[in-house]
């Protein structure tokens, strides 16, 4: 079935570091791809998506393009902020289709000062 | 604009016992799904309720339950609770609209959960 695998955590970086978290995927036909982030004590926020191939997803300074041909939809993001701290989790649904939304097992972002 | 509300924030239950979870929509969303999050782990789903009626289902036994109500906001029951049940119960809600002869969501939007402990 449908699957998502994520690079394992935690990560530690020093402020204004390069960040970079892999995640890649098994599905059949065109899923769309997301990056969602988990705040301590709450829920899931949507941090981007992207629903096709070379599709680039970006928002608070995080980018991640769907690569079809590596089955990949790594995150990165050029400088971190300690506010960055944080769980992100990689997921995908078929296309459009958030019925089942199937989750990586997270990744745990510290950024010290 | 209030997002989604979940309440309890925090229940502690026994084994054996029963537990109702609540849940309410984004403004404007009409379909509600649940997901169990356990420690350390991603969120894996439920079900998901669209016009009061169970539309999909993950692999999870009977003894989890919900309802959607015509306000949209949404149940989640679990029966003869097990220790295993414990975890983070997060409701999420979303758009359905109709396009091309199937029905397609919008993002999900998560509420903050319901942190479930069984002892």
């Amino acid at each position: 079935g449908d699957s998502v695998t994520q690079m394992e955590g935690p990560v530690t970086l020093s402020e204004e570091a390069f960040l970079t978290i892999n995640c890649t995927y098994t599905a059949t036909g065109y899923p769309s791809l997301f990056w969602y982030v988990q705040y301590p004590g709450e829920g899931l926020q949507l941090l981007l998506k992207a629903t096709k191939a070379d599709d680039k997803g970006s928002n608070k300074g995080f980018e991640a393009t769907y690569r079809k041909e590596t089955t990949s939809f790594h995150l990165e993001k050029g400088s971190v902020q300690v506010s960055d701290s944080a769980v992100y989790f990689c997921a995908l649904t078929r296309l459009y289709n958030n019925n089942d939304m199937r989750f990586g097992a997270g990744t745990r972002l510290t950024v010290k000062p | 604009d209030a997002g989604v509300t979940q309440s309890p924030t925090h229940l502690i239950k026994t084994r054996g016992q029963q537990v109702t979870l609540r849940c309410s929509p984004k403004s404007g969303h009409d379909t509600v799904s649940w997901y169990q999050q356990a420690l350390g782990q991603g969120p894996q789903f439920i079900f998901q309720y669209y016009e009061e009626e169970e539309r999909q289902r993950g692999n999870f036994p009977d003894r989890f339950s919900g309802h959607q109500y015509p306000n949209y906001s949404s149940e989640l029951n679990v029966n003869a609770l097990l220790l295993g049940d414990s975890a983070l119960y997060l409701c999420a809600s979303s758009s359905t609209v109709l396009q091309d002869l199937d029905l397609y969501n919008s993002p999900l939007h998560f509420g903050n959960g319901t942190r479930l402990t069984v002892t």
